[in-house]
């Protein structure tokens, strides 16, 4: 089972340059996620979104945009990349929707190492 | 606003030893998850707390949920070295749009 595919696993940008990070879940969950992961800190949350054609800020959304492009698909796009956005990010899609939290962890994906010179 | 802090941060232990990682949180919920994450990989869910005194076992971990003191642990029994790893514990507060709020994860170090 494939579960939640990121692409690409590793990137080197230079600043100001844009692109745009890939996620795909194949569980037919509602609720997707973007995280970013640096070093000695836990996850915070960029976007989510909680069912299709929805979006919401986290906790750091400056610099980024995202889509729900389907129910699969929920991609993050970073406009004018910056070195501060060097990081991991994750991925990640749960059960949960708008009225009715889940009872099942969210899932993650492997991961997309972001380098930024 | 939802602060979730996981102590200690860095733990170095030796094979066989039992420990304790705990998870604080500062409101109220009732939804608390352990994750687990290699060096370079994903995260990987080890438990999910629903409930005050819920309890979960797998293999030497065992994680526990106190609601009223708003306190998780994951307790490690005759630790080896295949469990070092950083362990994270995310908090789904009520007031959150079930999002999840993370601790900064313990690093767990077992040495042969």
């Amino acid at each position: 089972n494939a579960g939640v595919t990121q692409t690409p696993k590793f990137q080197v940008l230079k600043t100001g340059q844009s692109m745009t990070l890939q996620c795909a879940q194949d569980m037919n969950h509602n609720s997707m996620y973007w995280y970013r992961q640096d070093p000695g800190m836990g996850l915070r949350l960029i976007y989510y979104s909680a069912s299709e054609g929805t979006t919401d800020k986290g906790e750091v959304p400056n610099g980024y945009n995202v889509s729900r492009l389907n129910k699969r698909e929920f991609s993050l796009r970073l406009e004018s990349a910056a070195p501060s956005q060097t990081s991991v990010y994750f991925c990640a899609s749960s059960a949960a929707t708008w009225t009715r939290r889940s009872n099942q962890p969210q899932h993650f994906g492997d991961g997309t190492r972001l380098s930024i010179l | 606003e939802l602060k979730v802090e996981q102590n200690p941060l860095f733990l170095s232990m030796q094979e066989g030893k039992n420990y304790t990682i705990y998870c604080n949180y500062s409101t109220t919920s009732d939804r608390l998850y352990w994750y687990r994450q290699d060096p370079g990989k994903s995260l990987e869910s080890l438990f999910v707390l629903l409930s005050n005194g819920a309890v979960k076992q797998e293999g030497r971990l065992m994680a526990s949920l106190d609601t009223k003191a708003r306190l998780s642990t994951l307790h490690i029994t005759a630790a080896v070295h295949d469990l070092s790893a950083t362990y994270f514990c995310a908090v789904d507060g009520w007031d959150s749009n079930y999002q999840l709020i993370w601790g900064a994860g313990t690093k767990l170090i077992i040495k042969p």
